[in-house]
């Protein structure tokens, strides 16, 4: 099992600009979280999916979107890009015990 | 409303036990998990009480207290690999949501 993966690892932004973040996972987990977490902090939730076609919004939902079509797939997409997402990104899935299994994070500058 | 309060750092020595604490005011609860995270790295799981009373794991112990809405994490013979930030969370009461506190910083010296 690969586990949870994210794509890419690092990225670049101009303000305005858009972007994708992937993250998958092989595990067959129904719940899915997003995250980020500014330096020397914790993770803030954005959103999270509790199966396929099923998404809400978490604590810090402006400014991205989600789409949840297949269980292994949970993208996050910014739009119109702000120095204020500068951050690092966590994808991570749960399985039926609660834990909770992390992707390696996506660090994301906007300039 | 959620709230959840750790100390921002910590220090020991190697070889030293360390108690990390986390208290919590949550609008629900379905359970508290400790996470470490090393830096520039994911967060790893490490323990989870549901229940009153202690976990133990190994060097690790994860105790909790709901009435109080206190949990506090035990790193017993530490060693150099155990700098790292320490991650309390809470399961609300849904069971869908994971509220993070902001961590604190363990560093183990020589």
């Amino acid at each position: 099992n690969a586990g949870v993966t994210q794509t890419p690892k690092f990225r670049i932004l101009k303000i305005g600009q858009s972007m994708t973040l992937q993250c998958t996972q092989d595990m067959n987990h129904n719940y899915m979280y997003w995250y980020r977490q500014d330096p020397g902090m914790g993770l803030k939730l954005i959103y999270y999916s509790v199966g396929a076609g099923i998404t809400d919004k978490g604590e810090v939902p402006n400014g991205y979107n989600v789409s949840r079509s297949t269980t292994e797939d949970f993208p996050l997409r910014l739009e119109l890009a702000a120095p204020s997402q500068t951050s690092v990104y966590f994808c991570a899935s749960r399985d039926r015990s609660n834990e909770q299994f992390f992707g390696p994070g996506t660090r994301l500058t906007v300039l | 409303g959620q709230n959840i309060d750790q100390p921002t750092e910590m220090t020991a020595t190697e070889g030293a036990i360390v108690q990390i604490n986390c208290t919590y005011q949550t609008s629900g609860f379905n359970g508290l998990f400790w996470y470490q995270q090393h830096a520039g790295e994911a967060p790893t799981f490490l323990s989870y009480n549901v229940l009153d009373g202690l976990e133990e794991k190994g060097r690790f112990s994860s105790f909790l207290s709901r009435s109080k809405g206190y949990s506090y994490l035990l790193l017993k013979e530490l060693q150099m690999k155990d700098s790292a930030s320490y991650l309390c969370a809470v399961l609300d009461n849904y069971g869908q949501n994971f509220v993070f506190g902001p961590g604190t910083r363990l560093s183990v010296l020589p």
